[in-house]
């Protein structure tokens, strides 16, 4: 099975500091995105990446970058946390060719206090 | 117009009614198509792939109509533990990028 492994399950953060969300990929998936998951929002793309050191703007990257160093490892970063960015984060990978879904990460609950 | 449009939920249904998902999409060029599903603050996971010929799993049957761009999901004799968020799930044709519907919530009631 695909694992695909959120470094924390829960989060408490305050408002201003750095935040490091991590990801990892055993499958040697080329794609891998972050999204962000509000009720009555839905899923939001904020990042993803489709090769090593490659990222793309997704619908809500404002007040986010992220990392790519190595194929199986993809960072989501909040330079400086608002409470705004309270939210369940989800990490995903897929592989670039073929009509396979995602394996999601079991997600991230972020709170900015 | 959103890319991938779902039936608003809730939907409260008996056990073993059955109940159906519809869903539409917009982009005609669109590869692949899924549904998810979600349980209470869990992630999203494959229920299962939907192709042309329409698909059947156990009590879930996926059909797609790429004429119409519609894809539908039924749930026959549905339990309680089918008791989750469904989300209708789309793959464009820009490298591996997924859309996905709003979701639509479905609590199945002893």
């Amino acid at each position: 099975d695909v694992k695909v492994t959120q470094s924390s399950r829960y989060l408490v953060k305050r408002t201003g500091e750095k935040v490091f969300l991590e990801c990892v990929q055993d499958m040697d998936h080329e794609n891998m995105f972050w999204y962000r998951q509000d009720p009555g929002l839905g899923l939001r793309l904020i990042y993803f990446s489709y090769d090593v050191k490659m990222k793309e703007k997704g619908d809500i990257p404002e007040g986010y970058s992220v990392s790519r160093e190595k194929k199986e490892r993809f960072s989501l970063i909040l330079e400086s946390a608002s409470t705004n960015q309270t939210s369940m984060y989800l990490c995903a990978s897929t592989p670039l060719t073929g009509n396979y879904g995602y394996t999601f990460g079991s997600g991230t609950r972020l709170t900015v206090v | 117009r959103k890319e991938v449009e779902q039936d608003p939920g809730p939907f409260n249904v008996p056990e073993g009614a059955t109940v159906a998902f519809n869903c539409t999409y917009s982009n005609s060029a669109s590869q692949s198509f899924f549904w998810y599903r979600q349980d209470c603050r869990k992630e999203p996971k494959l229920l299962m792939s939907v192709y042309s010929s329409g698909n059947e799993d156990g009590r879930f049957t996926a059909q797609l109509n790429r004429a119409s761009q519609y894809i539908s999901l039924l749930i026959r004799d549905s339990k309680l533990s089918d008791s989750a968020t469904y989300l209708c799930v789309v793959r464009g044709n820009q490298g591996g990028k997924l859309i996905f519907g709003q979701g639509t919530e479905l609590s199945v009631k002893p």
